[in-house]
Protein backbone atom coordinates (compact mmCIF):
# COMPACT_ATOMS: atom_id res chain seq x y z
CA UNK A 1 0.00 0.00 0.00
CA UNK A 2 1.71 3.37 -0.98
CA UNK A 3 1.72 5.84 1.98
CA UNK A 4 -0.38 8.50 0.03
CA UNK A 5 -3.40 7.37 -2.16
CA UNK A 6 -5.47 9.43 -4.86
CA UNK A 7 -7.91 7.89 -7.07
CA UNK A 8 -6.18 8.49 -10.26
CA UNK A 9 -8.95 9.42 -12.59
CA UNK A 10 -9.09 10.77 -15.00
CA UNK A 11 -11.93 12.62 -13.66
CA UNK A 12 -13.87 14.25 -16.86
CA UNK A 13 -15.98 17.06 -16.45
CA UNK A 14 -18.19 19.58 -17.82
CA UNK A 15 -17.07 23.44 -17.59
CA UNK A 16 -18.49 24.78 -14.59
CA UNK A 17 -19.05 21.91 -12.70
CA UNK A 18 -17.26 21.24 -9.46
CA UNK A 19 -15.38 18.29 -8.70
CA UNK A 20 -13.48 16.95 -5.69
CA UNK A 21 -10.72 14.74 -4.74
CA UNK A 22 -9.54 12.87 -2.07
CA UNK A 23 -5.92 11.61 -0.83
CA UNK A 24 -5.15 9.20 1.85
CA UNK A 25 -2.22 9.04 4.01
CA UNK A 26 -0.81 5.75 5.94
CA UNK A 27 1.92 7.75 8.67
CA UNK A 28 0.10 9.53 11.40
CA UNK A 29 3.56 11.43 11.96
CA UNK A 30 2.60 13.40 8.75
CA UNK A 31 2.75 17.14 9.66
CA UNK A 32 1.82 19.14 6.58
CA UNK A 33 -0.37 19.03 3.59
CA UNK A 34 -0.11 20.32 0.05
CA UNK A 35 -1.73 19.78 -3.11
CA UNK A 36 0.48 20.63 -6.41
CA UNK A 37 -0.53 20.77 -9.99
CA UNK A 38 1.12 19.45 -12.81
CA UNK A 39 -0.08 20.15 -16.04
CA UNK A 40 1.38 17.45 -19.12
CA UNK A 41 4.98 17.13 -19.88
CA UNK A 42 5.64 20.32 -17.40
CA UNK A 43 7.27 20.83 -13.48
CA UNK A 44 4.61 20.38 -10.38
CA UNK A 45 4.03 23.49 -9.06
CA UNK A 46 2.42 24.69 -5.53
CA UNK A 47 -1.43 24.83 -5.68
CA UNK A 48 -1.82 25.31 -2.15
CA UNK A 49 -0.72 24.01 1.22
CA UNK A 50 -3.31 22.67 3.35
CA UNK A 51 -4.05 23.86 7.35
CA UNK A 52 -5.84 22.29 10.24
CA UNK A 53 -8.67 24.44 9.42
CA UNK A 54 -9.34 24.41 6.13
CA UNK A 55 -8.34 26.95 3.50
CA UNK A 56 -10.03 28.76 0.44
CA UNK A 57 -8.08 29.93 -2.93
CA UNK A 58 -10.78 31.61 -5.03
CA UNK A 59 -12.20 28.38 -6.28
CA UNK A 60 -10.37 26.01 -4.39
CA UNK A 61 -10.75 24.60 -1.35
CA UNK A 62 -8.49 22.12 0.88
CA UNK A 63 -9.62 20.44 3.79
CA UNK A 64 -7.43 18.24 5.95
CA UNK A 65 -9.02 15.25 8.11
CA UNK A 66 -6.11 14.15 10.52
CA UNK A 67 -8.52 11.66 12.99
CA UNK A 68 -9.10 9.70 9.39
CA UNK A 69 -6.42 10.81 7.60
CA UNK A 70 -7.33 12.17 4.49
CA UNK A 71 -7.33 15.40 2.60
CA UNK A 72 -9.40 17.15 0.06
CA UNK A 73 -9.74 19.42 -2.54
CA UNK A 74 -12.29 20.91 -4.10
CA UNK A 75 -12.75 23.08 -7.54
CA UNK A 76 -15.73 25.19 -7.94
CA UNK A 77 -16.76 26.39 -11.36
CA UNK A 78 -14.16 24.24 -12.62
CA UNK A 79 -12.36 25.94 -16.12
CA UNK A 80 -10.77 24.75 -19.22
CA UNK A 81 -7.63 25.82 -17.56
CA UNK A 82 -8.20 23.33 -14.78
CA UNK A 83 -7.37 20.38 -16.63
CA UNK A 84 -3.84 19.13 -15.32
CA UNK A 85 -2.64 16.44 -12.80
CA UNK A 86 -3.29 17.36 -9.39
CA UNK A 87 -0.90 15.73 -7.24
CA UNK A 88 -1.64 15.41 -2.77
CA UNK A 89 1.87 15.94 -1.13
CA UNK A 90 2.65 14.97 2.68
CA UNK A 91 5.69 16.15 4.46
CA UNK A 92 7.01 13.93 7.67
CA UNK A 93 9.84 13.77 9.48
CA UNK A 94 12.43 11.14 8.43
CA UNK A 95 14.84 8.59 10.39
CA UNK A 96 17.87 10.99 9.53
CA UNK A 97 16.17 13.66 11.25
CA UNK A 98 15.21 15.68 7.95
CA UNK A 99 11.71 16.13 6.46
CA UNK A 100 10.40 14.06 3.40
CA UNK A 101 7.75 15.06 0.84
CA UNK A 102 5.77 12.08 0.12
CA UNK A 103 4.25 12.80 -3.41
CA UNK A 104 0.68 10.91 -4.59
CA UNK A 105 0.77 9.38 -7.87
CA UNK A 106 -1.73 12.26 -8.75
CA UNK A 107 -5.37 12.58 -9.87
CA UNK A 108 -6.03 13.43 -13.47
CA UNK A 109 -8.82 16.39 -14.18
CA UNK A 110 -10.08 17.16 -17.70
CA UNK A 111 -12.62 19.97 -17.96
CA UNK A 112 -14.52 19.16 -21.37
CA UNK A 113 -16.12 22.53 -23.26
CA UNK B 1 14.88 35.28 -10.32
CA UNK B 2 15.64 31.71 -12.54
CA UNK B 3 14.30 30.17 -9.93
CA UNK B 4 15.40 26.62 -10.51
CA UNK B 5 17.06 25.45 -13.54
CA UNK B 6 17.74 22.33 -15.49
CA UNK B 7 19.74 20.96 -18.45
CA UNK B 8 19.63 19.17 -20.52
CA UNK B 9 15.47 18.96 -21.54
CA UNK B 10 16.09 15.73 -23.23
CA UNK B 11 18.89 13.26 -23.36
CA UNK B 12 19.08 9.85 -25.43
CA UNK B 13 21.91 7.35 -23.48
CA UNK B 14 23.15 3.76 -24.42
CA UNK B 15 23.19 1.46 -21.69
CA UNK B 16 26.67 1.74 -19.59
CA UNK B 17 27.08 5.65 -20.81
CA UNK B 18 27.70 8.21 -18.00
CA UNK B 19 26.28 11.48 -18.00
CA UNK B 20 25.33 14.16 -15.79
CA UNK B 21 21.93 15.69 -15.10
CA UNK B 22 22.69 19.39 -14.23
CA UNK B 23 20.80 21.54 -11.87
CA UNK B 24 21.31 25.34 -10.17
CA UNK B 25 18.75 27.36 -8.49
CA UNK B 26 19.47 31.05 -7.55
CA UNK B 27 16.94 31.36 -4.23
CA UNK B 28 19.92 30.59 -1.33
CA UNK B 29 17.57 27.58 -0.65
CA UNK B 30 19.82 24.68 1.40
CA UNK B 31 17.99 22.51 0.91
CA UNK B 32 17.71 20.72 -2.58
CA UNK B 33 16.83 17.21 -4.30
CA UNK B 34 16.53 15.07 -7.15
CA UNK B 35 13.47 13.10 -8.15
CA UNK B 36 12.45 10.67 -10.63
CA UNK B 37 8.71 10.73 -12.01
CA UNK B 38 7.53 7.23 -13.56
CA UNK B 39 4.04 6.56 -14.59
CA UNK B 40 2.15 5.19 -11.58
CA UNK B 41 4.66 5.83 -9.21
CA UNK B 42 4.61 9.28 -8.35
CA UNK B 43 7.63 11.05 -7.66
CA UNK B 44 10.24 9.38 -6.28
CA UNK B 45 13.47 10.83 -4.46
CA UNK B 46 16.52 9.60 -5.72
CA UNK B 47 19.24 11.80 -3.30
CA UNK B 48 19.22 14.79 -1.12
CA UNK B 49 21.31 17.89 -0.01
CA UNK B 50 20.64 19.91 3.33
CA UNK B 51 23.17 22.35 2.19
CA UNK B 52 27.01 23.10 0.44
CA UNK B 53 28.54 19.38 1.22
CA UNK B 54 26.05 17.18 2.68
CA UNK B 55 24.51 14.79 0.72
CA UNK B 56 21.85 11.75 1.64
CA UNK B 57 20.25 8.98 -0.12
CA UNK B 58 16.46 9.14 -1.07
CA UNK B 59 14.84 6.19 -1.62
CA UNK B 60 16.16 4.97 -4.91
CA UNK B 61 19.22 5.79 -5.20
CA UNK B 62 21.28 2.93 -6.77
CA UNK B 63 22.86 4.02 -9.72
CA UNK B 64 23.44 8.10 -9.40
CA UNK B 65 25.77 9.86 -7.90
CA UNK B 66 24.99 13.41 -6.05
CA UNK B 67 27.73 15.76 -4.86
CA UNK B 68 27.26 19.41 -3.33
CA UNK B 69 30.52 21.85 -3.80
CA UNK B 70 28.30 25.06 -3.48
CA UNK B 71 25.28 26.17 -2.37
CA UNK B 72 23.64 26.80 -6.06
CA UNK B 73 24.53 23.66 -8.04
CA UNK B 74 23.30 20.35 -7.10
CA UNK B 75 23.99 17.73 -10.08
CA UNK B 76 23.02 14.19 -10.37
CA UNK B 77 25.07 11.53 -11.91
CA UNK B 78 24.63 8.29 -13.64
CA UNK B 79 27.23 6.48 -13.63
CA UNK B 80 26.32 3.15 -16.20
CA UNK B 81 23.05 4.04 -17.28
CA UNK B 82 20.65 1.25 -17.32
CA UNK B 83 17.37 1.03 -19.39
CA UNK B 84 15.03 0.82 -15.87
CA UNK B 85 16.61 4.46 -15.12
CA UNK B 86 14.54 5.91 -18.36
CA UNK B 87 12.42 8.48 -16.49
CA UNK B 88 11.51 12.19 -16.53
CA UNK B 89 14.06 13.74 -13.49
CA UNK B 90 13.41 16.94 -11.55
CA UNK B 91 15.24 18.70 -9.68
CA UNK B 92 13.77 20.73 -6.63
CA UNK B 93 14.69 23.13 -3.88
CA UNK B 94 13.48 24.33 -1.04
CA UNK B 95 13.80 26.47 2.19
CA UNK B 96 14.51 24.23 5.28
CA UNK B 97 13.66 24.99 9.04
CA UNK B 98 11.39 23.21 10.69
CA UNK B 99 8.69 25.60 13.03
CA UNK B 100 5.87 25.21 13.80
CA UNK B 101 3.99 28.43 12.38
CA UNK B 102 1.95 28.55 9.34
CA UNK B 103 4.49 30.95 8.05
CA UNK B 104 7.85 29.47 8.55
CA UNK B 105 9.40 25.97 8.13
CA UNK B 106 6.16 23.80 8.23
CA UNK B 107 4.77 24.62 4.85
CA UNK B 108 8.01 25.56 2.96
CA UNK B 109 7.26 25.10 -1.16
CA UNK B 110 9.46 22.92 -2.99
CA UNK B 111 10.33 24.52 -6.46
CA UNK B 112 10.93 22.27 -9.40
CA UNK B 113 13.16 22.50 -12.64
CA UNK B 114 11.36 22.00 -15.38
CA UNK B 115 12.71 18.20 -15.84
CA UNK B 116 14.72 16.08 -18.15
CA UNK B 117 13.67 13.38 -20.05
CA UNK B 118 15.82 11.08 -19.96
CA UNK B 119 15.55 7.18 -22.48
CA UNK B 120 18.28 4.73 -21.82
CA UNK B 121 18.19 2.48 -24.96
Amino acid sequence: RKEVEQDPGPFNVPEGATVAFNCTYSNSASQSFFWYRQDCRKEPKLLMSVYSSGNEDGRFTAQLNRASQYISLLIRDSKLSDSATYLCVVKRPSTSGTYKYIFGTGTRLKVLA
Amino acid sequence: NAGVTQTPKFQVLKTGQSMTLQCAQDMNHEYMSWYRQDPGMGLRLIHYSVGAGITDQGEVPNGYNVSRSTTEDFPLRLLSAAPSQTSVYFCASRQTGAGTSRNTGDYNEQFFGPGTRLTVL
